[in-house]
């Protein structure tokens, strides 16, 4: 079954600990992105990578980092999670080709106190 | 630069009745349009999509929404809403020509009520 699939689904941790959310693909995407969806605010691009060894930074970087040694795999990592980093984050991928729609995870549910 | 701008944030309508989801862009080249719906406590699922082929765009249960250029709008419809039909629902635009940059509208929830 074609699916991006994200780890953990919820995670609650603490101001300062470094924490790593993972999002693998099976469909062999080129592109994949993350994007966090806070209220009011609809979902805004943290980080996208076009293909292997090639990120960049979306509308909301700061705070973040991201990794794509392997096609499959876009790791999203916050080095030193703050409050404000509280929100629901989804990974999706696509193809580069049109139409470019895009397949999304099922989310990841941060908690940061 | 590109924006879209969904013009309701909350959408009540009666069960059989027919929905509507407002949706108007920005863009400084030809758009791709997309809609998605988002259930509670689930992930995003593509509802249809435009990419410069027919303006009127038929998707997934039921839903569909017509291109206007001249009005830069991007309108969702279904006829006869169900109860199943409740969820978010967001309006996304990108470039033609690029798959590095969705641009996502604040969304619309849509309640269904018998």
């Amino acid at each position: 079954e074609a699916q991006v699939t994200q780890n953990p689904r919820y995670l609650i941790t603490v101001t300062g600990k470094k924490l790593t959310v993972t999002c693998s693909q099976n469909m062999n995407h080129e592109y994949m992105s993350w994007y966090r969806q806070d209220p009011g605010l609809g979902l805004r691009q943290i980080y996208y990578s076009m293909n292997v060894e090639v990120t960049d930074k979306g509308d909301v970087p700061e705070g973040y980092k991201v990794s794509r040694k392997e096609k499959r795999n876009f790791p999203l990592i916050l080095e030193s999670p703050s409050p404000n980093q509280t929100s629901l984050y989804f990974c999706a991928s696509s193809s580069t080709g049109t139409p470019y729609e895009q397949y999304f995870g099922p989310g990841t549910r941060l908690t940061v106190t | 630069a590109q924006s879209v701008t969904q013009l309701d944030s909350h959408v009540s309508v009666s069960e059989g009745t027919p929905v509507l989801l407002r949706c108007n862009y920005s863009s400084s080249y030809s758009p791709s349009l997309f809609w998605y719906v988002q259930h509670p406590n689930k992930g995003l699922q593509l509802l249809l999509k435009y990419t410069s082929a027919a303006t009127l765009v038929k998707g997934i249960n039921g839903f569909e929404a017509e291109f206007k250029k001249s009005e830069t709008s991007f309108h969702l419809t279904k006829p006869s809403a169900h109860m199943s039909d409740a969820a978010e629902y967001f309006c996304v635009v990108t470039f033609t020509g690029t798959a590095s940059k969705l641009t996502f509208g604040t969304g619309t929830r849509l309640q269904v009520t018998l």
